[in-house]
């Protein structure tokens, strides 16, 4: 079965300094990877997808992730972040089982910003 | 601006009193999902609608309900809440088919509170 791992439970980062938040995917072919962003008490965002073709995807917000299939890995990025990037970040993958497609969430990443 | 949306924001019900989320969307999307997501935890999926046909996870208990009348709502019941179905619901919302399934939009939740 596919699973998801975010091996970074908490990361606080100072306002204007880069983030990466890590990402590693256990599927068998070629993954449907995303990023999705919780704002405290609301429902999810979606940041980016990868389906295939380049391994380097924008999304919105100024947020990029990186597809590394030698890794198993779909590391999140952002150059700068912002006091108003402090939310929970959802790594997920997107698997189809007889037609049905549906995310697998990795536990979180709660983003904490400081001035 | 088209969008999901959840009523109430907030449910608090008694100990085996039954309760009903309510979901609707503007997006006119085919395909809509409940998740239940409990404190720093990911969301888990406990089944969803392609049109009228519905999907149930494995794991999703007895106590869970869904209905959905038409295009535009669907409905969570809990039959008899326990203290254990406190968490946030989460709608969502995609269109069938390929990787568009796995976008998904999210409504902003209903945090369930059982006393």
């Amino acid at each position: 079965a596919q699973s998801v791992t975010q091996p970074d439970i908490h990361i606080t980062v100072s306002e204007g300094a880069s983030l990466e938040l890590r990402c590693n995917y256990s599927y068998g072919a070629t993954p449907y990877l995303f990023w999705y962003v919780q704002s405290p008490g609301q429902g999810l965002q979606l940041l980016l997808k990868y389906f295939s073709g380049d391994t380097l995807v924008q999304g919105i917000k100024g947020f990029e992730a990186e597809f590394k299939r030698s890794q198993s890995s779909f590391n999140l990025r952002k150059p700068s972040v912002h006091w108003s990037d402090a939310a929970e970040y959802f790594c997920a993958v997107g698997q189809s089982n007889f037609g049905n497609e549906k995310l697998t969430f990795g536990t979180g990443t709660r983003l904490t910003i400081i001035p | 601006d088209a969008m999901v949306i959840q009523n109430p924001r907030y449910q608090v019900t008694q100990f085996g009193k039954p309760v009903t989320l309510s979901c609707s969307q503007t997006l006119n999307h085919n395909v809509m999902y409940w998740y239940q997501q409990k404190s720093s935890q990911a969301p888990k999926l406990l089944f969803h609608y392609y049109d009228k046909d519905f999907n149930n996870e494995a794991d999703t208990p007895d106590n869970f309900q869904s209905r959905r009348p038409n295009t535009s709502f669907c409905f969570l019941d809990i039959r008899s809440p326990g203290l254990g179905d406190a968490a946030m619901y989460l709608c969502a919302t995609s269109r069938e088919g390929g990787g568009t399934a796995y976008e998904q939009y999210f409504g902003p939740g209903t945090r369930l509170t059982v006393t």
